[in-house]
């Protein structure tokens, strides 16, 4: 199994529609990261969390939610999903410490909205 | 604000013909940086982290080296397996939340045609 599952791999969903995109982790990391990945604009951070009730925004937050219910779990949810919010997203974590070996990514979420 | 540049955008070797990638960085203290190997469709994957002017990775046929300004990939006698996105990000020191976040270049695309 993978040490970072995200779920669903692929979605297209509607204008208007919640949708959650959800991530687990057998890293035993406390820090997880949301990112969303645009042809020529790169990785871009959504939110961040340290530890279960540690919820930080990035650079990115606007249109966007989440949820750390556990250490393992982190979810990211769009309220209510437009066109631009298509793109590949990706969760990731870090050890807690100073991140020697950076991130573990995920095989992302390829999500359209329609 | 920290800003990463990467280039060339696209590079297209023949195998065996050794190149480099660059890297450059502006941040406020730099804490690590970062490369990743990025392949269609997968989660960026960890390759090396840097944290100091002069240091040097390597890991069979790649070389990452790094000043105080930049970072270079060295690929000597690709093949076409090392066909992928390869990634920069850089860390900084500045204290808090924020000093855990990475900050990512849009990456460069190397193809290694046989």
């Amino acid at each position: 199994d993978a040490d970072v599952t995200q779920t669903p791999r692929n979605r297209i969903t509607k204008t208007g529609k919640r949708i959650m995109l959800e991530c687990s982790q057998t890293k035993g990391h406390d820090r997880m990261y949301w990112y969303r990945q645009d042809p020529g604009l790169g990785l871009r951070l959504i939110y961040y969390s340290f530890d279960v009730k540690d919820i930080n925004k990035g650079e990115i937050s606007d249109g966007y939610s989440v949820s750390r219910q556990a250490q393992a779990k982190f979810s990211l949810s769009l309220e209510s999903a437009i066109p631009n919010q298509t793109a590949l997203y990706f969760c990731a974590t870090s050890e807690n410490d100073r991140g020697y070996y950076g991130y573990t990514f995920g095989s992302g979420t390829r999500l359209t909205v329609v | 604000e920290d800003q990463v540049t990467q280039s060339p955008e696209a590079l297209r070797l023949q195998e065996g013909e050794s190149s480099s990638l660059n890297c450059s960085y502006t941040v406020s203290g730099l804490r690590g940086l970062f490369w990743y190997r990025q392949d269609p469709g997968k989660g960026p994957e960890f390759l090396f982290t840097l944290y100091s002017a002069g240091e040097e990775k390597e890991k069979e046929r790649l070389k990452a080296t790094l000043t105080k300004k930049e970072s270079f990939l060295h690929i000597t006698a690709p093949k076409p397996e090392d066909s992928a996105t390869y990634l920069c990000a850089v860390r900084a020191s500045y204290s808090g939340a924020g000093s855990y976040q990475l900050t990512f270049g849009k990456g460069t695309k190397l193809s290694v045609i046989p």
